[in-house]
């Protein structure tokens, strides 16, 4: 199967924008979802497909994909954005299996 | 408003089998638009994909549990189920359920609903 890419950790200083990365060969055919997890949370969907957010979502969070990376943008960081980020696609190579990247730790400061 | 919750032992003996159940309530599971998902995630490490299932479909499994794992459906009681047998201590996670949706065509898919998670853990 074929496996997401993030970056361990990235940090913001509050107010300012920033993008967090996600890149896998599966990438090329699907779009990604993004996913917000707080400490002991389950995780809730921000994003998905081109750039979608499910309602109750602030408009602060937007996705986007170029060739093999999709990307998490968040124009204006609050506090409360803090949190580990995941990406997610389906398997390139298996219908309807799906992987996940490592996960991004988000440290608004 | 769907929600999911998990059920099931919260300690499994090493070499058992862990078994979890999730009941679906604000929607119906007969809908094949939708798949039923267990995702895991060990303290501290990324989210893991076991496995889905659709209402009228056979399930679909990670490879690397493929061989230990079942997951089953009851439509009639809103639920589904998971069965991963031969336990051992690196089993011990969060266990999720979500509700997942898929299109090729589209060339999406999420997971739009989640369970609160179980921690299971496999210690004698």
């Amino acid at each position: 199967s074929s496996e997401l890419t993030q970056d361990p950790a990235v940090s913001v200083a509050l107010g300012q924008t920033v993008r967090i990365t996600c890149q896998g060969d599966s990438l090329r055919n699907f779009y990604a979802s993004w996913y917000q997890q707080k400490p002991g949370q389950a995780p809730i969907l921000v994003i998905y497909g081109k750039n979608t957010r499910p309602s109750g979502i602030p408009d602060r969070f937007s996705g986007s994909s170029s060739g093999n990376t999709a990307s998490l943008t968040i124009t204006g960081a609050q506090a409360e954005d803090e949190a580990d980020y995941y990406c997610h696609s389906r398997d390139r190579s298996a219908t309807h299996r799906v992987v996940f990247g490592g996960g991004t730790k988000l440290t608004v400061l | 408003q769907v929600q999911l919750q998990e059920s099931g032992p919260g300690l499994v003996k090493p070499s058992q089998t862990l078994s979890l159940t999730c009941t679906v309530s604000g929607g119906s599971m007969t809908s094949g638009t939708y798949s039923w998902t267990w995702i895991r995630q060990p303290a501290g490490k990324r989210l893991e994909w076991i496995g889905h299932i659709f209402s009228s479909e056979s399930p679909n499994y990670n490879a690397s549990l493929e061989s230990r794992v079942t997951i089953s459906v009851d439509t009639s009681k809103n639920q589904f189920s998971l069965r991963l047998r031969s336990v051992t201590a690196a089993d011990t996670a969060v266990y999720y359920c979500a509700r997942g949706y898929s299109s090729g065509q589209l060339r999406l898919s999420f997971f739009d609903y989640w369970g609160q998670g179980a921690l299971v853990t496999v210690s004698s």
